[in-house]
């Protein structure tokens, strides 16, 4: 199963919106609401920030959200803060092969 | 509060052994799917292997399968897992996730332990 597509960087302005896509095929992203992001910051375990392709856990600010369209998730940060610099993955869930597959990861910085 | 504590992570010389460790506490460890994600040095997110709640069910990536077991002891809440036959590739830091079923998401994640295959 390869890997999602996420692009390597995005970057903002505090105050602006970006949007981070995570692309895959039929068979993960496109399939099921089974994609979740994840926030890491440098040195810092995984955070999960929206599960089920739009769902956001108690205590995520709701400046993060997420959706999908066809085999593209995407995840957007509104009101971009400087505490939002960080690495972004996405992650789908593989049915057919019980399995989990990752993006490689997108970089935001805060300008 | 939720909390993952991986141990047993070193140096290791390609084609010997290893076991990881994966203490939880803060919740009802045999109610959850556990998983094991790595991530190599300046790498992202690859998932390696998943164990149901009772330990009856168990899938891996197709870069683990054959050399890593997973398992775990519900009376110690505590996941392992074995890697025999270790390869420089294996090298990374591997974090035990908690997993959601059937949502299939980890919601929470420990600091992990690196493992560094080296000769």
């Amino acid at each position: 199963q390869s890997a999602l597509t996420q692009p390597a960087s995005v970057s903002g302005s505090p105050g602006q919106s970006i949007t981070v896509s995570c692309t895959g095929i039929s068979s993960d992203v496109g399939s099921y609401y089974l994609v979740s992001w994840y926030q890491q910051h440098p040195g810092k375990a995984p955070k999960l920030m929206i599960h089920e392709g739009t769902k956001r856990p108690s205590g995520v600010s709701n400046r993060f959200s997420g959706s999908k369209s066809g085999n593209t998730a995407s995840l957007t940060i509104s009101g971009l803060q400087p505490e939002d610099e960080a690495d972004y993955y996405c992650c789908s869930y593989v049915v057919r092969s019980t399995s989990w597959v990752f993006g490689g990861g997108t970089k935001v910085t805060v300008l | 509060q939720v909390q993952l504590v991986e141990s047993g992570g070193g140096v290791v010389q390609p084609g010997r052994s290893l076991r990881l460790s994966c203490a939880a506490s803060g919740f009802t460890f045999s109610n959850y799917a556990i998983h094991w994600v790595r991530q190599a040095p300046g790498k992202g997110l690859e998932w390696v292997a998943v164990i149901s709640y009772d330990g009856s069910n168990k899938y891996y990536a197709g870069s683990v399968k054959g050399r890593f077991t997973i398992s775990r002891d519900n009376s110690k809440n505590t996941l392992y897992l074995q890697m025999d036959s270790l390869r420089t590739e294996d090298t990374a830091v591997y974090h035990c996730a908690r997993g959601r079923v059937p949502e299939s998401y980890f919601d929470f994640w420990g600091q992990g332990t690196l493992v560094t295959v080296s000769s």
